[in-house]
């Protein structure tokens, strides 16, 4: 089976623009999860979606949204960027959550 | 401090010795799960082990998890220098989305 892909893998945007980043998940997966990764913060969790309906989420602003699709794949939006949103963003698939995840290669989000 | 949270931050040790990784968490858990992460990579799952296992193997790795201390082990056997990365908890208090800890980097020197 194809891993989890994560599009575009490389991205810069200056503060105040917005930006999509795009998933998709291993095939049969249900269930996709984003994290913001940084080096102060570490792993964090953002939300996780299942059957197109988020699930669960963590504790982001409302700047941070996302949606998924009916074949699984999902999305996530950052609006009005700022400088602490540069990280690298990571999307992980299961079939139902919370059990084994597999991870995608990340977005690494850079703000300028 | 955080739910899961690693120990030690940082390991070094040598081509062919063991290494022994530790995690920490608060609250109960369903299952607790080990992942590895290459610099400013993807992360790579390793194990899974549930809160009724004490103990499971998968080649070279050993992970232990004790519910009664709230705390798991990683440990790496005859480490090489390909085992050079991050290695992250992760647990799932309340069976909800999982929690990592800060991560453990660990350098193998050839």
């Amino acid at each position: 089976k194809a891993g989890v892909t994560q599009t575009p893998r490389y991205l810069i945007k200056t503060r105040g623009q917005q930006v999509t980043l795009s998933c998709s998940p291993i095939s049969g997966h249900r269930s996709v999860s984003w994290y913001q990764q940084t080096p102060g913060q570490g792993l964090q969790f953002l939300f996780e979606y299942f059957s197109e309906t988020q699930r669960n989420k963590g504790n982001f602003p409302g700047r941070f949204s996302g949606r998924q699709f009916s074949n699984s794949r999902s999305e996530m939006n950052v609006s009005t960027l700022e400088l602490g949103d540069s990280a690298l963003y990571l999307c992980a698939s299961s079939y139902g959550g919370p059990d084994t995840q597999y991870f995608g290669p990340g977005t690494r989000l850079t703000v300028l | 401090s955080q739910q899961g949270e690693e120990d030690p931050q940082a390991l070094s040790i040598q081509e062919g010795e063991n290494a022994t990784m530790n995690c920490s968490y608060k609250t109960s858990i369903n299952n607790l799960q080990w992942y590895r992460q290459n610099s400013g990579r993807g992360l790579v799952h390793l194990i899974l082990i549930r809160s009724n296992e004490r103990e499971k193997h998968s080649g070279r790795l050993r992970v232990t998890l004790d519910t009664s201390k709230k705390s798991s082990s990683l440990l790496i056997t005859a480490s090489r220098a390909a085992d050079t990365a991050s290695y992250f908890c992760a647990t799932d208090p309340g069976g909800q989305n999982f929690v990592f800890g800060p991560g453990t980097r660990l350098s193998v020197l050839p």
